[in-house]
Formats: structure tokens, C-alpha cells, sequence
């Protein structure tokens, strides 16, 4: 079964500096995609960036770029010039392509200090 | 696009009542619907996956006859927490995907609150 890890439970960053999520999955599959999903306090989970495993070329949404490490199983997310309202949970997340159900990381709470 | 609604998005019963949660997909058509639980300070744990016209499949530990769902329509799924107890008190979360999109990823209602006294 494939499962995903989030080491930090807990990441603080300054307004406007840069913060690194860490993640890493296993799988078999050579073929697969990734997600962050985004929860701020209002609970509501927002898919904030995708990478499928064949591109080699890192995704980038705005500020958000992901460093995806294939070999080493590894999917970090970061974020340039944080902002107060990037302050929220944030989920990994791997789907399963035989279901399409989700499997999520633990989460990192992420704060932004003013 | 891709946007999921949940209604209602909080509410109270009391102890032995059962409540109705609704699961929209506003603007596609959505074959499966997944239904999670979600603990403060925790991550998701999937419920349910409900399919169009089909019986939902659960995940194990996950009572059936308690948490029942029903995707009736291509836009509409229903968990009814049946004889409810203090302790199905929790944050209930809908998804859907986008039928055909191989890339699989889901859309998240809002939520809904449940308390249950």
C-alpha cells in the first residue's frame, strides 16, 4: 500500500521569507501524480499544486513551487514570499489510480509570523 | 470550475436522532463522491467512496448501517449519520473528482460541523 509521510508537524516562516514542506511517499508505481492541498482555519481543503511522476520539470503555481525528487520518493512544497494567508494546514497527498482515493500525509501546520 | 458544496455546514442534534448531510457537485457531474472524517489537528480519514447508482464501499472499521450513503443522481451524494452518538461529534468532508481527469485529484467541499448532544 502506498503511504506518504510528513516529518514536520509544525513550520513557522516570517512574512515574506521562503518556507520548505517536506514529503515523502512510496509507491511502485512509475507512473502516478502528487498534490498539496492547502486548509486554512475555515477548514476548506484547497488543492494548491500537482506534479505527475513522468515530468521531470518541477511544478510551479505562482509562489509555489514543488522540488520533486523521483528516486528518492521525495515531494517538498515551497513557498516564496509567504504570505499571513498561506498560514494552514498543508497535506501531501498521493491518489491511488485503481481507486482514485486519496491517501493523505499527516500534515504540517504551517504559522506566518507578521 | 471543480467547485463542491455541502449542506448544511453545522449543525446540533441530540443523542439517538439522525442527521442528513448533502454532497453537491455544482458545475460537473461526479461518478464517485468520497466521504471523510476529520478530527481537529488531524488529518483526513476516508469514510466512504460513493458511486453513482451503486452501493457506497466503506472503509474498514467504518459501520455501515450507521454512516449511510446514497449517490442517487450524477450531482448529489447523502451521508446520514443514523442514532447518532456524542462521539460521531466530528468534522464530516465531501469530495468528488472530475470523471475521465486521470490525474485524479479531488474536490473538497466545505464541511459540516456536526454536534451531536
Amino acid at each position: 500500500a502506498q503511504t506518504v509521510t510528513q516529518s514536520q508537524p509544525e513550520m513557522s516562516v516570517q512574512e515574506a521569507e521562503t518556507v520548505t514542506l517536506s514529503c515523502t511517499y512510496d509507491t511502485s508505481e512509475s507512473d502516478y501524480y502528487l498534490f498539496w492541498y492547502k486548509q486554512p482555519p475555515s477548514r476548506q481543503m484547497i488543492l494548491v499544486i500537482r506534479q505527475e511522476a513522468y515530468k521531470q520539470q518541477n511544478a510551479t503555481e505562482n509562489r509555489f513551487s514543488v522540488n520533486f525528487q523521483k528516486a528518492a520518493k521525495s515531494f517538498s512544497l515551497k513557498i516564496s514570499d509567504s504570505q499571513l494567508g498561506d498560514a494552514a494546514m498543508y497535506f501531501c497527498a498521493y491518489p491511488e489510480t485503481s481507486g482514485s482515493r486519496l491517501t493523505f500525509g499527516e500534515g504540517t501546520q504551517l504559522t506566518v509570523n507578521p | 470550475g471543480a467547485v463542491v458544496s455541502q449542506h448544511p455546514s453545522w449543525v446540533i442534534c441530540k443523542s439517538g436522532t439522525s442527521v442528513k448531510i448533502e454532497c453537491r457537485s455544482l458545475d460537473f457531474q461526479a461518478t464517485t463522491m468520497f466521504w471523510y472524517r476529520q478530527f481537529p489537528k488531524q488529518s483526513l480519514m476516508l469514510m466512504a467512496t460513493s458511486n453513482e447508482g451503486s452501493k457506497a464501499t466503506y472503509e474498514q472499521g467504518v459501520e455501515k448501517d450507521k454512516f449511510l450513503i446514497n449517490h442517487a443522481s450524477l450531482t448529489l451524494s447523502t451521508l446520514t449519520v443514523t442514532s447518532a452518538h456524542p462521539e460521531d461529534s466530528s468534522f464530516y468532508i465531501c469530495s468528488a473528482r472530475i470523471p475521465g481527469r486521470t490525474s485524479y485529484e479531488q474536490y473538497f467541499g466545505p464541511g459540516t460541523r456536526l454536534t451531536v448532544t
